[in-house]
């Protein structure tokens, strides 16, 4: 049973740019996360997503930020427009959703670098 | 809002020996979790242990402990006969039970290095 995948590991865009970052959550997994990890700090919330579903976008800024979780297909982060203050590492976690507390398992995350 | 602090930005013991991570936490939430995950220069995020805030027990998995101390909210985290392989970021993370959307909130994390 492979494990959350992330792709890509690592992304440069310049500013200006947009930026797509994928996540496939585990086989049986129907909710995602999205956190960001600022250099030398802890990881943020960002949005919990179910599918075709944003539960909670609390965390997302409110520009230029974008997620979905299609039927079909990966959970996507999108942001557009990048300024050198995004780059950072993006982790999606998924669960399974059936009970309470469940586990969050983590991806590998993408590390994006905004030239 | 749930705040997670860890105190101490890094950490070294020698290999073998037993190190204590300290976590405190700020909620007016009864019923929540309490989480201590790593993340090895991978960076990958690995679950460590888990804590059930109404289970009095500590939890315990192998060489990791937790003492949970509910009215001082504290969750420190113990590694005993610590391995190379223990070298990594800890990071104590809380979340507050709510059916349908359980995000976490993490601390600033612990750099841990173990000296062989």
């Amino acid at each position: 049973n492979a494990g959350v995948m992330q792709n890509p590991r690592h992304l440069v865009r310049r500013r200006g740019q947009e930026a797509r970052l994928r996540c496939s959550p585990m086989k049986g997994h129907s909710h995602v996360y999205w956190y960001r990890q600022l250099p030398e700090e802890g990881l943020k919330f960002m949005v919990y997503l179910q599918k075709e579903n944003i539960i909670d976008e609390s965390g997302m800024p409110k520009e230029r930020f974008s997620a979905e979780f299609p039927k079909e297909g990966p959970s996507i982060l999108r942001i557009q427009q990048v300024v050198r203050g995004d780059s950072a590492a993006y982790f999606c976690a998924s669960s399974q959703g059936l009970g309470v507390a469940d586990t969050q398992y983590f991806g590998p995350g993408t590390r994006l670098t905004v030239l | 809002a749930q705040t997670v602090t860890q105190s101490q930005p890094e950490m070294s013991v020698q290999e073998a020996e037993t190190v204590t991570l300290s976590c405190t936490y700020d909620t007016s939430e009864s019923n929540y979790y309490l989480f201590w995950y790593k993340q090895p220069p991978s960076r990958q995020m690995i679950l460590v242990i888990r804590q059930e805030a109404y289970k009095q027990q500590n939890a315990t998995e192998n060489r990791f402990s937790v003492n949970f101390q509910k009215a001082a909210k504290s969750f420190s985290l113990k590694i005993s006969d610590s391995q190379l392989g223990d070298t990594a970021m800890y990071f104590c993370a809380f979340m507050k039970l709510n059916f349908g959307n359980e995000k976490l909130t993490f601390g600033t994390g612990t750099r841990l290095t173990i000296i062989p």
